[in-house]
């Protein structure tokens, strides 16, 4: 089975800009995988940030951008506020009726 | 407003069936725009999806869980269920329902994201 791959972790300075990303181990992520992103605070459901690589869901600020960077999906914080400090998952579609989640990536704002 | 509310025992024998239960309201589960699923996510772990269900009755499973899961939904109550039979210490989880919103041609299924969460329930394996 395809595994979905994110950094374990990522720290940016209030005020910065960061890049997650989202690959898969067997070839490369496109925009027919639908990447979708979601937010999650300790002891919270997750918020769903981004859909369909680089649509915002209502109410998500601007300063959350997708995109597809080389062969991975890419979620990307400009601005970044002390309340982005967050876990952060990609989930992609494989088709046939399969989602996969990403592993995570914890990101700290410091 | 779209709510999602999960329900079921929050302790689960081993070896037992865990079965939950998700009551959407603010909504309709009868709909063509939208699969219905669970999620979850053991303590200090990330997300996993587990299944899905459409309006139809049509589910999609995980495949490393598919041997023991069964989605089902109950359009007169506006609820969908799931069932995880067999549970071992390692299923005790955060147990997230969830809407799943679609495009779909004709029965091959494109644009896919989950846009609305439930708060989640925590089961526990444990005799």
């Amino acid at each position: 089975q395809t595994v979905v791959t994110q950094e374990p972790s990522f720290s940016v300075s209030p005020g910065g800009t960061v890049t997650l990303t989202c690959g898969v181990t067997s070839g490369s992520v496109s925009t027919y995988y639908y990447p979708s992103w979601y937010q999650q605070t300790p002891g919270q459901a997750p918020r769903t940030l981004i859909y369909s690589t680089n649509t915002r869901s209502s109410g998500v600020p601007d300063r959350f951008s997708g995109s597809i960077l080389g062969n991975k999906a890419a979620l990307t914080i400009t601005g970044a506020q002390a309340d982005d400090e967050s876990d952060y998952y990609c989930m992609l579609y494989m088709g046939s009726g399969i989602w996969v989640f990403g592993g995570g990536t914890k990101l700290t704002v410091l | 407003q779209l709510q999602l509310q999960e329900s079921g025992p929050g302790l689960v024998k081993p070896s037992e069936t865990l079965s939950l239960t998700c009551t959407v309201s603010g909504g309709s589960i009868v709909s063509s725009i939208y699969y219905w699923g669970w999620i979850r996510q053991p303590p200090g772990k990330g997300l996993e999806w587990i299944g899905s269900i459409y309006y139809s009755g049509s589910t999609y499973y995980n495949p490393s869980l598919k041997s023991r899961v069964t989605i089902s939904g109950d359009t007169s109550k506006n609820q969908f269920s799931l069932k995880l039979s067999s549970v071992t210490a390692a299923d005790t989880a955060v147990y997230y329902c969830a809407r799943l919103s679609i495009t779909i041609f004709g029965v091959v299924i494109h644009e896919s994201w989950f846009d609305s969460w439930g708060q989640g329930t925590l089961v526990t394996v444990s005799s």
